[in-house]
């Protein structure tokens, strides 16, 4: 079946460090991709998604580019802020699965002054 | 702007009392979903609607039920709270894209489940 593996939390950076958040996934289909961010207490938001080999997504600085060869969707950001504290999620829907999303575990990351 | 509403955003049931959640959305989205999600962990679909059309996932509670009135309105029926069940439960819906490329969903903000 389909499955997202995501790197364990929590990831502990200072602020303007490099972020990198490795993804990888299996699927029968042909999957879109998604990476969603929650912060405290809130539901999820979509970051950014690709839907296509080599597709790159991207937003508020963070990015994302699909990778089939490799089965990943890494999530990256050259300078985080203290406000980019939360728990991202890698997902991954299928045509197959009529769009049902499959996350990854979520990992925490908490960036400090 | 377009949303997805959840109410309320905190509840607090007893033991066995029975309790609705509620979710609207302004996105003339077909598609409706309802998450579990407990601390540290991933959401968990319950179940979703496409239409009128309710889908149960296999390891669904039967003590969880559903009712969509209409396309803005669906709610989360919880007949007899116990204690594994406090989370916190989220909305979110999609365009119907069967066939097509899976579309996005979008999320409410949810609503956290406190059961004494």
């Amino acid at each position: 079946g389909d499955s997202v593996t995501q790197m364990e939390g929590p990831v502990t950076l200072s602020e303007e460090a490099f972020l990198t958040i490795n993804c990888t996934y299996t699927a029968t289909g042909y999957p879109s991709l998604f990476w969603y961010v929650q912060y405290p207490g809130e539901g999820l938001q979509l970051l950014l998604k690709a839907t296509k080999a080599d597709d790159k997504g991207s937003n508020k600085g963070f990015e994302a580019t699909y990778r089939k060869e490799t089965t990943s969707f890494h999530l990256e950001k050259g300078s985080v802020q203290v406000s980019d504290s939360a728990v991202y999620f890698c997902a991954l829907s299928t045509t197959d699965s009529w769009g049902k999303l499959q996350f990854g575990a979520g990992t925490q990351v908490v960036v400090t002054p | 702007d377009a949303m997805v509403i959840q109410n309320p955003r905190y509840q607090v049931t007893q033991f066995g009392k029975p309790v609705t959640l509620s979710c609207s959305q302004t996105l003339n989205h077909n598609v409706m979903y309802w998450y579990q999600q407990k601390s540290s962990q991933a959401p968990k679909l319950l179940f979703h609607y496409y239409d009128k059309d309710f889908n149960n996932e296999a390891d669904t509670p039967d003590n969880f039920q559903s009712r969509r009135p209409n396309t803005s309105f669906c709610f989360l029926d919880i007949r007899s709270p116990g204690l594994g069940d406090a989370a916190m439960y989220l909305c979110a819906t999609s365009r119907d894209n069967r066939g097509r490329r899976p579309d996005t969903q979008y999320f409410g903000p949810g609503t956290r489940l406190t059961v004494l």
